[in-house]
């Protein structure tokens, strides 16, 4: 296991338009964190994940967003009628229930145009 | 969790040891201090972390003061590929060791390491 995975990469969509992202986490990670970064900002944390259920979503995460967990495995962050203001890097992070390290992916660059 | 407050930016020759300050003058007892940098294009990386006393890895050194209001960032030999922006951040534990999960991320210190 190399890491926390995110796929794509990169997104181009037009506004309007539906997109779903992809986190494989490190395997036996219980913890799945999503942030969402704008140029030239620090991370902003959007929702965490412990195992299947979903502990805590911010308020960032407007009715446009879901995301789910399966399994308490991979987990997946969709973004309906995307807006310009979506365009954005998604980071994906995971840690161990008792370790309080937490590793990132290398992110899902989002454009909206 | 605690605000934490960081220049926004700074230099190093290379070969020299940076050093990032960071305060956190309104830390509680039960929240550690963390350091995360951001290489341009990549996710954030974990670098160190610690509650009161000083810590210390293959990758940096982590000093915090005995009020626990501040604390410094030392990367002993700084090189080119240390250049990222490097975030502090105040990280609550509850009272059972799991941690609440979240980071909460400033806007920073701009390392640039020149040659």
């Amino acid at each position: 296991d190399t890491g926390v995975s995110q796929d794509p990469r990169h997104k181009i969509t037009k506004r309007g338009q539906n997109v779903t992202f992809r986190c494989d986490p490190i395997s036996e990670h219980n913890r799945l964190y999503w942030y969402r970064q704008t140029l030239g900002q620090g991370p902003e944390f959007l929702t965490y994940f412990q195992n299947e259920a979903q502990l805590e979503k911010s308020r960032l995460l407007s009715d446009r967003f879901s995301a789910e967990r399966p399994k308490g495995s991979f987990s997946t962050l969709e973004i309906q009628r995307t807006e310009q203001g979506d365009s954005a890097m998604y980071l994906c992070a995971s840690s161990l229930l008792w370790n309080t390290e937490a590793f990132f992916g290398q992110g899902t660059r989002l454009t909206v145009v | 969790d605690a605000k934490t407050t960081q220049p926004p930016s700074m230099d190093c020759a290379e070969g020299r040891a940076a050093n990032l300050p960071c305060n956190h003058s309104t830390i509680s007892g039960n929240e550690y201090v963390y350091w995360y940098r951001q290489i341009h294009s990549q996710g954030p990386q974990y670098i160190i972390h610690g509650l009161k006393n000083n810590e210390t890895n293959e990758m940096a050194s982590l000093i915090i003061t005995e009020d626990r209001k501040s604390s410094t960032l030392i990367l002993p030999h700084a090189t080119l590929r240390d250049t990222a922006v490097y975030y502090c951040i105040v990280r609550r534990n509850n009272a059972g060791g799991t941690s609440y999960g979240k980071l909460t991320f400033g806007q920073g210190t701009i390392l640039t390491v020149h040659p």
